[in-house]
C-alpha cells in the first residue's frame, strides 16, 4: 500500500518556465489538498477537491492550477514559475472531510531561479 | 476567523523528561483538532486528534494530548522524551468555512529538540 506518491522529490526551475507536480493515492480517498510549506510559516492550502471532477481555491492559489479527472490523482501545475513559488510542496488525502486525518505525500522540494 | 497558535518556535527537553508542546485555537464552532509531527525531509505523519469525548486524547508512539475548552487549548504531552522524538509537530485545527471539505488550517510548527 503506497498512499501518497509525489514526484519528482526535488526540481529546479526557472523563471517563467511551468511544470507538473503529481500527486497519486491508492487508498480511494475523496478529498486531497495541495499545500505549501515555507519556513516559520507552517502549511498554507493551495487548492483542494472533495471528489473527482471537483476543485477549489484555498488560501494561497494564485500562479497555480489544479485538474481532478480520477479519484487517485490530482496534479498541481505551476504556470509562470515566480521566485515567490520556491517552497516545499505536499500533496495530502483524507477518507472524509469531517474527522479524519490527513495522509501526506513525502513532498516536492521546489526552487525557481 | 479560525486560527492556530503555537507559541513557542522550539521546545528544548532533556531527555527521559517529560515534553509539552503549546497549542491554542479559536474557531466558532466545536473544534476538530489535530497533530502532526514532520521528521527531516519528510512529510507529514498524523499523530492524534481530538473530535469530541474524552478531554486526554492517546495518540501514536506514546504522545497525547489534553483538549482544554476553557482555555481553548491543545497541549501535545509526553512523559518521557527520547531523542528520536526531535522532530517539527504541527497543530491543526478544522476549518469550518466551509462545511465538510476537511480543509485544515495548521500552526506555524514549533521544533522539539530533545538532548541526551
Amino acid at each position: 500500500n503506497a498512499g501518497v506518491t509525489q514526484t519528482p522529490k526535488f526540481r529546479i526551475l526557472k523563471i517563467g518556465q511551468s511544470m507538473t507536480l503529481q500527486c497519486t493515492q491508492d487508498m480511494n480517498h475523496n478529498y486531497m489538498y495541495w499545500y505549501r510549506q515555507d519556513p516559520g510559516m507552517g502549511l498554507k492550502l493551495i487548492y483542494y477537491s472533495v471528489g473527482a471532477g471537483i476543485t477549489d481555491k484555498g488560501e494561497v492559489p494564485n500562479g497555480y492550477n489544479v485538474s481532478r479527472s480520477t479519484t487517485e490523482d490530482f496534479p498541481l501545475r505551476l504556470e509562470l514559475a515566480a521566485p515567490s513559488q520556491t517552497s516545499v510542496y505536499f500533496c495530502a488525502s483524507s477518507l472524509s472531510g469531517t474527522d479524519y486525518g490527513y495522509t501526506f505525500g513525502s513532498g516536492t522540494r521546489l526552487t525557481v531561479v | 476567523a479560525q486560527s492556530v497558535a503555537q507559541p513557542e518556535d522550539q521546545v528544548n527537553v532533556a531527555e527521559g523528561n517529560p515534553l509539552t508542546v503549546k497549542c491554542t485555537y479559536s474557531v466558532s464552532g466545536n473544534p476538530y483538532l489535530f497533530w502532526y509531527v514532520q521528521y527531516p525531509n519528510r512529510g507529514l505523519q498524523f499523530l492524534l486528534k481530538y473530535i469530541t469525548g474524552d478531554n486526554l486524547v492517546k495518540g501514536s508512539y506514546g504522545f497525547e494530548a489534553e483538549f482544554n475548552k476553557s482555555q481553548t487549548s491543545f497541549h501535545l504531552k509526553k512523559p518521557s522524551a527520547l531523542v528520536s522524538d526531535s522532530a517539527l509537530y504541527f497543530c491543526a485545527v478544522r476549518d469550518y468555512g466551509s462545511s465538510n471539505t476537511g480543509k485544515l488550517i495548521f500552526g506555524q510548527g514549533t521544533t522539539l529538540q530533545v538532548k541526551p
